[in-house]
């Protein structure tokens, strides 16, 4: 079975601009996550999803970012006006939920770089 | 505030050497969970300790729990050049919720 899919891998776009980044989860799992790492602020969680609806959104920085899931196997973050300080790795990850222990298969990540 | 904190931050270690990294955390959890991210790859799980469960093994992998002090340990046995890697504990808390928190995770380098 394929794993979490995103999409782009790399990403490099200018400061102002609107950045949309994609994710298919694995078949089958409920949950979804947005996660964005960089070296200052480690793995922060985003938002998280339960079957498509936004459980919790503490984690989103601030009004420019935002995420939607409007099917089981889709989900955008999209960020707009872009920043350079949102470079970072934006990671999606998926949960079967409380029957794996909720245990998190990860995506390889986008990239992203803002000049 | 993040929940796990990994300690060592960085851990070099010759091959055939074990390597043992530590993760405290701050509140009640269901479990605890070990995960693994090698450079510029996303992260993969290892391993999962239920609050419990004292102790667990897989392969070369051994982890502890102890609840009373919050803190748990990963010991990789018998290290090899391709363990090379960052580690991260995440917790998810008591109460059911599926948010995991991360820390900020141990840089370990095995040298051949």
């Amino acid at each position: 079975d394929a794993g979490v899919i995103q999409s782009p891998r790399h990403e490099v776009t200018e400061m102002g601009q609107e950045v949309t980044l994609r994710c298919k989860p694995i078949s089958g799992h409920n949950s979804l996550f947005w996660y964005r790492q960089t070296m200052m602020r480690g793995l922060e969680l985003l938002i998280y999803f339960n079957n498509n609806v936004p459980i919790d959104d503490s984690g989103m920085p601030e009004d420019r970012f935002s995420a939607k899931m409007p099917n089981a196997s889709f989900s955008t973050l999209k960020i707009q006006p872009s920043e350079p300080r949102d470079s970072a790795v934006y990671f999606c990850a998926s949960s079967a939920g409380q029957t794996s222990g909720n245990t998190i298969y990860f995506g390889e990540g986008s990239w992203l770089t803002v000049v | 505030s993040q929940q796990g904190e990994e300690d060592p931050q960085a851990l070099s270690i010759q091959e055939g050497e074990n390597a043992t990294m530590n993760c405290s955390y701050k509140t009640s959890i269901n479990n605890l969970q070990w995960y693994r991210q090698n450079s510029g790859r996303g992260l993969v799980h290892l391993i999962l300790i239920r609050s419990n469960e004292r102790e667990k093994h897989s392969g070369r992998l051994r982890v502890t729990l102890d609840t009373s002090k919050k803190s748990s340990s990963l010991l990789i046995t018998a290290s090899r050049a391709a363990d090379t890697a960052s580690y991260f504990c995440a917790t998810a808390r008591q109460g059911g919720s599926e948010k995991l928190v991360f820390g900020k995770g141990t840089k370990l380098t095995v040298n051949p």
